[in-house]
């Protein structure tokens, strides 16, 4: 089975620190991997994405993760926090079709960043 | 605007009444999803079309509850003798007809059953 635990529920950071957001993931299969984002009140945006390809995928708003695959790991990070970086961010997982779904995505319990001044 | 977009955002509803929520895809997306989200946790998976066709249901889908996408545009959530536990943000997603496809989400309707 397929399956995401995000290591910390809240992570508080000052403006201009580095950013550290820890993901594990569990998959008999290659899984494509992911980090959304959720400002309040608005949808989930998707931050990056893992398929395969390169380990260090970089994404949005200066946000990298990299696959490690012996650490079964998608640690998302950025050099430096902004205020506007402040939100719930979710490491997900898809299977695919050799997971036996048919893209589904599983969700972990998200990570509250909070960006002090 | 050519986002995913749903209607309601908000629904109040009372105990026992039946709500329904529609989600419109991106226009070119044949795959469409809804997730349902609780308070402090991560979105779970709900059910998935592929055009019209309706090809994986989950377990949290109780016979309460039914989704179409007729035409394999938009889709319907209905929610029938709706339950307190029921309260929750409704989110659909849609993405193109390929494994690995990036899932593009609305903004969600959230439900209050009072």
């Amino acid at each position: 089975a397929q399956s995401v635990t995000q290591l910390d529920s809240h992570v508080s950071v000052s403006e201009g620190t580095p950013v550290l957001l820890r993901c594990n993931y569990s998959s008999s299969y290659s899984p494509s991997l992911f980090w959304y984002v959720q400002h309040p009140n608005k949808g989930l945006q998707l931050l990056l994405k893992y398929t395969s390809a390169a380990t260090l995928v970089k994404g949005i708003n200066g946000f990298e993760a990299e696959f490690k695959k012996s650490e079964t790991s998608f640690h998302l990070t950025k050099p430096s926090a902004h205020m506007s970086d402040a939100a719930e961010y979710f490491c997900v997982v898809s299977p695919g079709a050799y997971g036996g779904s048919q893209g589904n995505l599983i969700f972990g319990k998200g990570t509250k960043l909070s960006v002090k001044p | 605007d050519t986002g995913v977009s749903q209607d309601p955002r908000h629904k109040i509803t009372k105990r026992g009444q039946n709500v329904t929520f529609r989600c419109d895809p991106i226009s070119e997306h044949n795959r469409l999803y809804w997730y349902r989200q609780t308070l402090g946790q991560g979105p779970e998976f709900l059910t998935y079309f592929q055009n019209e066709a309706q090809l994986e249901k989950s377990r949290l889908l109780s016979d309460r509850f039914s989704a179409e996408r007729p035409k394999g545009s938009f889709s319907t959530l209905e929610i029938q003798r709706t339950e307190q536990g029921d309260s929750a943000m409704y989110l659909c997603a849609s993405s193109l007809d390929r494994i690995r496809e990036t899932q593009y989400f609305g903004p969600g309707t959230r439900l209050l059953v009072l």
